[in-house]
């Protein structure tokens, strides 16, 4: 299986904020990266795919980028309803793996 | 729009079979251009892949669960189904069904998750 590694863990941050997540595969996966939001008690909901491209419907303060096994995500300002756990998601290979998230809380 | 819905017991005993179904709306599950499936969530962990079916029938499942899952597929009733047998407590966790687009790669459709606890 390939292992997918997020970091922090969780992170506290001021309203206006740029926020970045890191998530590390543990072998190349090219840009077959998926990145999700997910608030308590809801399902996720996919913001990025292939890496870098935006979800419909989905604001532009986020972004994601990478390739091979190193990939960020982030929030240019960080707003109050952002506040979630964010997941990346590998799909270069079965079984599809996450990483284990990121809660992202206000400061 | 399509939506999915996952209904099942939200209480099993400890060695019996887990049993879930997910309904499809707004859309078929014929249409070749997905691929539908089980995600669980043991509460505050992160999400682990079950497995997944394709309108054919096919099936992946994730080596960790393999020998106790088995997922199906009901195109009359636009329904896709989940069992998992000789369940522990260590199955307990929230059940997602999503869609997979297999033009992006990505599950862009999520059920809300059903709550199943294994408990005698």
């Amino acid at each position: 299986d390939i292992q997918m590694t997020q970091s922090p863990s969780s992170l506290s941050a001021s309203v206006g904020d740029r926020v970045t997540i890191t998530c590390q595969a543990s072998q190349d996966i090219s840009n077959y990266l998926n990145w999700y939001q997910q608030k308590p008690g809801k399902a996720p909901k996919l913001l990025i795919y292939d890496a870098s491209n935006l979800e419909t419907g989905v604001p532009s303060r986020f972004s994601g980028s990478g390739s091979g096994t190193d990939f960020t995500f982030t929030i240019s300002s960080l707003q109050p309803e952002d506040i979630a756990t964010y997941y990346c998601q590998q799909y270069d290979n079965l079984p599809r793996t996450f990483g284990q998230g990121t809660k992202v809380e206000i400061k | 729009q399509v939506q999915l819905q996952e209904s099942g017991p939200g209480l099993v005993k400890p060695s019996q079979t887990l049993s879930l179904t997910c309904t499809v709306s707004g859309g078929s599950i014929s249409s070749g251009s997905y691929y539908w499936s089980w995600i669980r969530q043991p509460a505050g962990k992160g999400l682990e892949w079950i497995g997944r079916i394709y309108t054919s029938g096919s099936t992946n499942y994730n080596p960790s669960l393999k020998s106790r899952v088995t997922i199906s597929v009901d195109t009359s009733k636009n329904q896709f189904s989940l069992k998992l047998s000789s369940v522990t407590a260590a199955d307990t966790a929230v059940y997602y069904c999503a869609r997979e687009d297999i033009a992006v790669w990505a599950f862009d459709i999520w059920g809300q998750g059903t709550m199943v606890t294994v408990s005698s």
